[in-house]
């Protein structure tokens, strides 16, 4: 069954420091693997996109990572600010005869000051 | 540039009264369309997608339906809400040929179902 596992399902952290966010999955075949930002009441944004071959990817402050052959991503967060505070949402992607798409269930970020 | 619309952000219904959602998008042709519905804490959970006018492929059974009259419009519509309709209603477009079909999500609809 195609999946995709977050977590920590919510995380509190202090202005300024760092975090990283886990996303497992079990979708096949794989096509891609992205991060969206969802601010609270708005729709996602999308951070970042890979594919297969790649292994990480910058936005800013934002780094995405894909291990394909553990079949995990992360997102990690530098300097976190006070306007990340949002859900982040890892989607997945297969082609079988068609795209469709996963998503996960988000991890909630709430940093403080 | 592409842009989402959708309309109205907030609704307060009651029970068993019709529904009308709007969703138009801008500046590209023949997108994807696409209806998602977000409760509280919750994933996204796809309820319908349209590859072309009057194309329209349903995910999940419920008491909502969708249509597309025109290549750019996507209306999602019930014809007697339930409470459980409550929740976050996005719209999303993709390219028709886009190399990742990623999805371009639009701001959003709360509805609260009394």
């Amino acid at each position: 069954k195609n999946q995709v596992e977050q977590s920590p399902q919510s995380l509190i952290i202090l202005e300024g420091k760092n975090c990283t966010l886990q996303c497992n999955y079990t979708v096949s075949p794989f096509s891609n693997l992205r991060w969206y930002k969802q601010d609270t009441g708005r729709g996602p944004v999308s951070l970042t996109i890979m594919t297969f071959s790649e292994n990480t990817k910058s936005n800013g402050r934002y780094t995405a990572t894909l291990d394909a052959d553990t079949k995990q991503s992360s997102l990690h967060i530098t300097a976190s600010q006070l306007s990340d505070s949002a859900s982040y949402i890892c989607v997945v992607m297969t082609n079988t005869g068609g795209f469709k798409t996963i998503f996960g269930a988000g991890t909630r970020l709430f940093v403080k000051a | 540039s592409q842009t989402i619309h959708q309309w109205p952000a907030t609704l307060v219904q009651p029970v068993g009264s019709p529904l009308s959602l709007e969703c138009t998008v801008e500046g590209t042709s023949n997108p994807n369309l696409y209806w998602y519905r977000q409760a509280a804490g919750r994933g996204l959970q796809l309820l319908f997608y349209s590859v072309g006018i009057g194309q329209i492929s349903s995910e999940v059974p419920q008491n909502l339906s969708a249509s597309r009259p025109q290549d750019r419009q996507f209306i999602l519509s019930s014809k007697k809400l339930l409470l459980s309709d409550s929740g976050f209603y996005l719209c999303a477009w993709s390219p028709i040929r886009g190399a990742y079909n990623e999805q371009f999500f639009g701001p959003g609809t709360r509805l609260t179902v009394l």
